[in-house]
């Protein structure tokens, strides 16, 4: 299974809401990142963990809080979002963190309103 | 910050033409990477040249790195509707937390 799968596909939340993106993978990859995309701009980076402990926060607003529970999963915590952090998440997995490739989700489509 | 630049930031062209794109960077790094992008959809890894290779292969595509002028490229010969999406370069630093860090990506159109 060499699939990364991202749910919900879309979200639309408004401000004062509280949602979870999901994110799993069964290829025994020990790293998972968060990125954020913006229209027609590269990818960003947010949160990378690496054996289930956060090892690198891009300096994300607290509204956004990710978690690892085990090794094949990461969320993302949203609460109290504002428009302009509508945009695609996706979420990636690589083998370690020594620069290999990254296997990107399909994404989730998030609009604020 | 973003690492890398490319240009052009547009490409358009008919199929069965060659597409070529390229990369700037501007620090050291271990490795580059090409990824692809449709529209609205994750990235895929397409190739990764390390720093001490030069050229690289793989099916239609073809990658050089020059890294004492910091530049990378990406031939796709012989392009098809499908190769359609936005192509990013990514590099992988070698100082600080190993991270990639994405190009502002090239838009490519292949025309039928």
């Amino acid at each position: 299974d060499t699939e990364v799968t991202q749910t919900p596909k879309h979200l639309v939340m408004g401000m004062t809401n509280k949602k979870s993106l999901k994110c799993e993978q069964h290829m025994g990859h020990r790293a998972m990142y968060w990125y954020k995309q913006k229209a027609k701009k590269p990818p960003e980076l947010m949160f990378v963990y690496s054996y289930e402990k956060l090892s690198i926060n891009e300096s994300v607003p607290s509204r956004f809080s990710p978690e690892c529970p085990n090794s094949s999963l990461l969320n993302l915590h949203l609460h109290a979002l504002q428009p302009e952090d509508s945009a695609l998440y996706l979420c990636a997995s690589s083998q370690d963190l020594v620069g290999n490739e990254q296997f990107f989700g399909p994404g989730t489509r998030l609009t604020v309103l | 910050s973003q690492q890398g630049e490319e240009d052009p930031q547009a490409l358009s062209i008919q199929e069965g033409e060659n597409a070529t794109m390229n990369c700037s960077y501007k620090t050291s790094i271990n490795n580059l990477q090409w990824y692809r992008q449709n529209s609205g959809r994750g990235l895929v890894h397409l190739i990764l040249i390390r720093s001490n290779e030069r050229e690289k292969h793989s099916g239609r595509l073809r990658v050089t790195l020059d890294t004492s002028k910091k530049s990378s490229s990406l031939l796709i010969t012989a392009s098809r509707a499908a190769d359609t999406a936005s192509y990013f370069c990514a590099t992988v630093i070698i100082q600080g937390a190993q991270k990639l860090v994405f190009g502002q990506g090239t838009r490519l159109t292949i025309n039928p």
